[in-house]
Parts: C-alpha cells; structure tokens; sequence
C-alpha cells in the first residue's frame, strides 16, 4: 500500500548548525502532516504540523515545507542543539485522522 | 494541558498472565488510540476509538482487548500474549476522528513478555 518514508535513517549535526530532515509521501490523498520529536523513553511529542493548502509554516526555530508537486515534505531545525537530538518522525493523515507514520530519523546533535 | 497519562510505565508479564494497560486523558478529547511500537520503528495503529465506540481495529489478534469505559479512560486488556508482542504501547487522544487534529501521546508502556 502507500506509505510514508523517509529519505535519510541518521542524521547528526554539529550544535548551532541548522538540520533538515526530509520525507516523502506516496498518498496523494492525504491533506494533513505532522512531525513528532520522539526522544528515548518518551512517546512522541508534536512539534508542527501543516495542511495541504499550505506550502510553508514556521514554529519556533522549526519551519515545515511541503512540496505537494513531488510529495516530500522537510523540517528546518535551526541552530540546532543538544535537546534537539530525538527521533523524527513524519506522520501522514488521509483525511479520517488515521495516522500512518513513516520509518523515522535519528537526529544526533554533537557539541 | 495536552497531558495523556499512561499506567504502569513498565510491564513485566508471562504469557499466560492477564494484564491490563491504562490510560486517561482530560482535554475533552472524543477520539483515542491505541499504538504498538517495536525498537527502532515507527508507531503502528492498532485501534481506534470514537466517541467510546470502536472505530477501527487494524487486525490485531484477539489477545489484545480494548475498552473504552468513558471519554477519559482507555483500557487495553492483554491475555495469553506472545514474547514477539514485547514493545512499547502508545496511547493518543484526539479532539474527534472526523476532524484531521494533532494525535497527542502518552509516553507509554514498555511491556516485556517473558
């Protein structure tokens, strides 16, 4: 069936430089992402979400993008830090709130 | 308040024991969710409630039981379980599975089967 991945398993990064995180989705049905922070021991904690009619939204030192065009969709941590370093997760939602996750991102952030 | 509360954190259980999993949450949520999570992998749902009823059940064997008693509380009730059913069981609430919303999460319970 279609899913949700993730271009890249690890990723790690030197504090104060900026990451991105990239996704592809094959669901062209669906209209709703997310990115959860899932850190060690925890469940996973939203970070920022956008809508299909949107291309950009921007949190605090998080921006998301969407490019419905090639289905991928990236989030921006800027100056990254040492708390940032979790798993990241981009979930996906066809319009009835079901969630499907994809693989997940190591981000490890070295001082 | 996004709080969703899960009990017990861990769980130690052998397969022939009875166990139950709980969770509570107060934001007025209508939907709530049940997940497994296996190391290093993503969440995969596993039941959907809405409105205290049972929306979906993603085929899971009939050793997992849900059980939505009100709109705070979800139970999952575990019986005769296999070793290969060790993971992390996510619990999410949601304002109402008709409305696309953010899934908020507790942080779990880690269950062992031995």
């Amino acid at each position: 069936g279609e899913s949700v991945g993730l271009h890249l398993p690890t990723l790690s990064v030197q504090e104060g430089d900026n990451s991105i995180i990239n996704c592809a989705y094959s669901n062209s049905a669906s209209d709703y992402f997310i990115w959860y922070k899932q850190e060690s021991g925890k469940g996973p904690q939203f970070i920022i979400d956008i809508r299909s009619n949107m291309d950009k939204r921007q949190g605090q030192r998080v921006t998301v993008l969407l490019n419905k065009t090639v289905k991928h969709l990236s989030l921006q941590i800027a100056a990254t830090q040492p708390g940032d370093s979790a798993v990241y997760f981009c979930a996906e939602n066809p319009g009835n709130n079901d969630m499907r996750f994809g693989a997940g991102t190591r981000l490890t952030v070295k001082p | 308040d996004t709080e969703v509360t899960q009990t017990p954190k861990h769980l130690v259980m052998g397969m022939t024991n009875k166990k139950s999993l709980k969770c509570e949450q107060h934001m007025g949520h209508r939907a709530m969710y049940w997940y497994k999570q296996k190391a290093k992998k993503p969440p995969e749902l596993m039941f959907v409630y809405s409105y205290e009823k049972l929306s979906i059940n993603e085929s899971v064997p009939s050793r997992f039981s849900p059980e939505c008693p009100n709109s705070s509380l979800l139970n999952l009730h575990l019986h005769a379980l296999q070793p290969e059913d060790s993971a992390l069981y996510l619990c999410a609430s949601s304002q109402e599975r008709r409305v696309v919303d953010i899934q908020y999460f507790g942080a779990g319970t880690r269950l062992s089967v031995l």
